[in-house]
């Protein structure tokens, strides 16, 4: 397995544009979540879903911010109007459940910068 | 807020050291885990420890947990200028329904050579 694939690697946007972070999960895990990582507030958990249906959004920071999960293998998180302050870098994670029985695997990530 | 903090911060070392690095949490745990996050990469996922156990090996790692004191560590003996990473804990706090992992802050290791 190629692992948790997340595109773009990078993304530099200005103020007022729409971000789209994409996510494919390891095959076969049925928990996803999203988490940012700045170095002021470290990991943050946005959202994560179990079976494809968001459980718990409660860490998304505003209404800017979507995510969606269609099918088993696809997700992404969206920003819409992006921010300076929403740069960080994003990560996507899965697991074969989304207690924490078993590990996370992580993807590389997505650095944002918005200018 | 954060569940588990690291310490130290930073800590610097040289090739053929033990590091140690501390991890200190909040509410019960079912599980406790370790991280490392190499500059510009995803975190990996090193070792797990239950609540039930008190001490847990993987090659160079030796990882303690002490749930009377909310306390965990990570020993990673004779280390390499390969180790040179952030080590993150993560906590699986008890609770009901779903739970999801808790990051520290991390402590960023450096091993020269």
């Amino acid at each position: 397995d190629a692992g948790v694939i997340q595109s773009p690697r990078h993304e530099v946007t200005e103020m007022g544009q729409e971000v789209t972070l994409r996510c494919k999960p390891i095959s076969g895990h049925n928990s996803l979540f999203w988490y940012r990582q700045t170095m002021m507030r470290g990991l943050e958990l946005l959202i994560y879903f179990n079976n494809n249906v968001p459980i718990d959004d409660s860490g998304m920071p505003e209404d800017r911010f979507s995510a969606k999960m269609p099918n088993a293998s696809f997700s992404t998180l969206k920003i819409q109007p992006s921010e300076p302050r929403d740069s960080a870098v994003y990560f996507c994670a899965s697991s074969l459940r989304t207690g924490g029985s078993n590990g996370y695997t992580f993807g590389s990530g997505t650095r944002l910068t918005v200018v | 807020s954060q569940q588990g903090e690291e310490d130290p911060q930073a800590l610097s070392i040289q090739e053929g050291e033990n590091a140690t690095m501390n991890c200190s949490y909040k509410t019960s745990i079912n599980n406790l885990q370790w991280y490392r996050q190499n500059s510009g990469r995803g975190l990996v996922h090193l070792i797990l420890i239950r609540s039930n156990e008190r001490e847990k090996h993987s090659g160079r790692l030796r990882v303690t947990l002490d749930t009377s004191k909310k306390s965990s560590s990570l020993l990673i003996t004779a280390s390499r200028a390969a180790d040179t990473a952030s080590y993150f804990c993560a906590t699986d706090a008890i609770g009901s329904g779903y739970s999801t992992l808790t990051f520290g802050k991390g402590t960023m290791l450096l091993v020269s050579p």
